[in-house]
């Protein structure tokens, strides 16, 4: 599954905690994107990377930081965890010639 | 930004039946339209994708076409079969502020064929 992989899994944590999202791949792909998916919303961006150290807002960033200090990684932050940010988060890659986006396995995130 | 609408939100056939699922966007600078086939508790899969100077791409039972003009495209499934059941998601590549492409997706389609 193009070499993607998402940590934690699963996570429970209560409001107002701190909560860091992994995403690791092994395919020196230059974009990297985080999703969260929602029922009835589909899937909505929320950050992306085009390089290390390169990142940018997607349509809905607020409550979310992330970090790329090396290609393969892409850490998401949720500096201090709402109920509404529970969620599942999808991280996805795209190589540079061409378009072709891949999804990697999702983190379900719930937040009491 | 980009907006992606897509119709039906469910839609449920026959084994043996077409299905087909529409789009629109608004973006007219999108030049990327991928389909992503999503089954229960997994990751979306795509399954076919089509560029904006191509008006039709087929894949043996699942094909798309595109209408620049009226910026809108369709995802067609031929002879259903019941592993075909899953949610389906259109999306359109459309230019963030930085200058680079990222896909906006649709609120899915929920395909349910019946045996």
């Amino acid at each position: 599954d193009a070499g993607i992989t998402q940590s934690p899994r699963h996570k429970v944590t209560e409001t107002g905690t701190p909560v860091t999202l992994r995403c690791h791949q092994t395919e020196n792909h230059r974009y990297m994107y985080w999703y969260r998916q929602d029922p009835g919303h589909g899937l909505r961006l929320i950050h992306y990377s085009y390089g290390v150290k390169d990142t940018d807002k997607g349509e809905v960033s607020d409550g979310y930081s992330v970090s790329r200090s090396k290609t393969e990684d892409f850490l998401l932050t949720l500096e201090s965890a709402t109920s509404s940010q529970t969620s599942v988060y999808f991280c996805a890659i795209r190589g540079d010639s061409n378009n072709e986006q891949f999804f990697g396995p999702g983190t379900r995130l719930t937040v009491l | 930004g980009e907006n992606v609408e897509q119709h039906p939100s469910t839609l449920s056939v026959q084994e043996g039946d077409s299905a087909v699922i529409k789009c629109t966007y608004s973006d007219s600078a999108s030049n990327y339209f991928p389909w992503y086939k999503q089954e229960l508790g997994k990751r979306p899969q795509l399954i076919i994708d089509i560029r904006s100077n191509v008006g039709e791409k087929k894949d043996q039972r699942i094909a798309v076409t595109l209408n620049k003009t009226a910026k809108h495209f369709s995802l067609h499934i031929t002879e259903t079969q019941p592993e075909d059941s899953a949610v389906y998601f259109c999306a359109a590549s459309s230019l963030m502020d930085t200058g680079r492409r990222a896909l906006t997706f649709g609120s899915g389609t929920r395909l349910q064929v019946q045996p």
